[in-house]
């Protein structure tokens, strides 16, 4: 089943801070964010496992509770290039099956 | 390193054709995803291999596709006949087992009149 993100779009200032969610329905052994710019495939950003851990890369962090089922991911002082759409796609078999991603989060950052 | 390739990037048939794309996962990586993209429904899993051999195709949408992976580096996903419904990005992915990140190739735009 399908993961739901939210919000479905969301539009900034440049520097201004954004949280995306993803919720599941099932049990999940990770979460997986990609973003993706129009026009382009999806690009990795982070896995999360189960356990509840937090990751972050410069500006861009998640943390997965795996008891909720739900994973976050927060950009903090947004530039220009965070600019596209963010995906969180789950696994709930564990190993390196294929996802069930979400519809996506549009983000705008504006100047 | 290459990453993963696909052809042809975009693809104009008439309603009725067969269609072919193609994949070339990266080296190494043994497992090999499908995925199509719409407005409508996202990114939707069709099918994927383990070592070539087809695992789950319960996303495949009829019969009328179908995938083969004859070897460690390529992969076929064939529509035929198509249907203007088919209109779509479909993308690759490939991954190494136990890793779960999977890299996606550029895509192949279909559009189907």
């Amino acid at each position: 089943q399908q993961p739901v993100q939210s919000p479905q779009a969301v539009i900034l200032r440049e520097g201004e801070d954004a949280v995306i969610n993803c919720s599941s329905s099932k049990a999940l052994y990770s979460v997986h964010w990609y973003r993706q710019k129009h026009g382009e495939a999806p690009v990795f950003l982070m896995i999360l496992l189960k356990g509840g851990e937090q990751k972050g890369h410069e500006k861009i962090s998640a943390s997965f509770n795996e008891k909720k089922q739900q994973s976050s991911l927060y950009l903090t002082a947004s530039q220009l290039s965070y600019s596209g759409t963010y995906f969180c796609g789950t696994d709930s078999r564990g190993g390196a099956d294929g996802l069930t991603f979400g519809k996506g989060t549009h983000l705008i950052i504006q100047p | 390193d290459a990453g993963v390739i696909q052809s042809p990037r975009h693809e104009v048939t008439e309603m009725g054709q067969e269609v072919t794309l193609r994949c070339k996962p990266i080296s190494g990586h043994d497992y090999l995803f499908w995925y199509r993209q719409t407005m409508m429904r996202g990114l939707e899993l069709l099918i994927y291999f383990n070592n070539n051999v087809p695992i789950d195709d319960s996303g495949m949408p009829e019969d009328r596709f179908s995938a083969k992976m004859p070897n460690a580096s390529f992969s076929t996903l064939k529509i035929q006949p198509s249907e203007p419904r088919d209109s779509a990005v479909y993308f690759c992915a490939s991954s190494i087992p136990g890793q779960g990140t999977q890299y996606f190739g550029p895509g192949t735009r279909l559009l189907v009149l």
